[in-house]
């Protein structure tokens, strides 16, 4: 297996609703982040997780919470966000939280906040 | 924290053309620089990455080449098909993204 699988793949929800996206990789990889992109803009890293373990907050506002139950597994709890926050998130992982291996990326959950 | 520098922001060619996008960096400590690209309402695929022990490396149609000293990268698509038309991010260490470069081939 040599992908990076989240769900769901689109995710309309309201300013007062509590959702989760998921990740999900069996690389063996022991590294995984979650990006934001907007349209017509980059990826922007979110959050990196190393060995399980949150090396990496880009000042991410709280309404945004991810949780890394096992080394295949990553999670993006989404809590009382605004409709600035709709975008594709996108999940990746790596070999190992290093400066020297490129990433594999998951097709991305298209969030809408309404 | 570092930033990438990208250029152009769009590129047009024809068919069969070349095609050649810039990225700088500034953290003199980065050491892998990688290229991606996506394709509209898909994921970032890599293309192409670069080390910091090597200068040049090629793929084919697709080449990146590395200034250390300069601190800059540039990707290089030879032979261009429509079919590379599609937005092109370069990275730098920790995986932080410059701006992109919207390629269009014309056929």
């Amino acid at each position: 297996d040599t992908e990076v699988t989240q769900t769901p793949k689109h995710l309309v929800m309201g300013m007062t609703n509590k959702k989760s996206l998921k990740c999900e990789q069996h690389m063996g990889h022991r590294a995984m982040y979650w990006y934001k992109q907007k349209a017509k803009k980059p990826p922007e890293l979110m959050f990196v997780y190393s060995y399980e373990k949150l090396s990496i907050n880009e000042s991410v506002p709280s309404r945004f919470s991810p949780e890394c139950p096992n080394s295949s597994l990553l999670n993006l709890h989404l809590h009382a966000l605004q409709p600035e926050d709709s975008a594709l998130y996108l999940c990746a992982s790596s070999q190992v939280s290093s400066l020297n291996n490129g990433y594999t990326f998951g097709s991305g959950t298209r969030l809408t906040v309404v | 924290g570092e930033n990438v520098e990208q250029h152009p922001s769009t590129l047009s060619v024809q068919e069969g053309d070349s095609a050649v996008i810039k990225c700088t960096y500034s953290d003199s400590a980065s050491n892998y620089f990688p290229w991606y690209k996506q394709e509209l309402g898909k994921r970032p695929q890599l293309i192409i990455d670069i080390r910091s022990n090597v200068g040049e490396k090629k793929d084919q149609r697709i080449a990146v080449t590395l200034n250390k000293t300069a601190k800059h990268f540039s990707l290089h698509i030879t032979e261009t098909q429509p079919e590379d038309s599609a937005v092109y991010f370069c990275a730098a260490t920790w995986m932080r993204f410059g701006a992109g470069t919207r390629l269009t081939v014309k056929p």
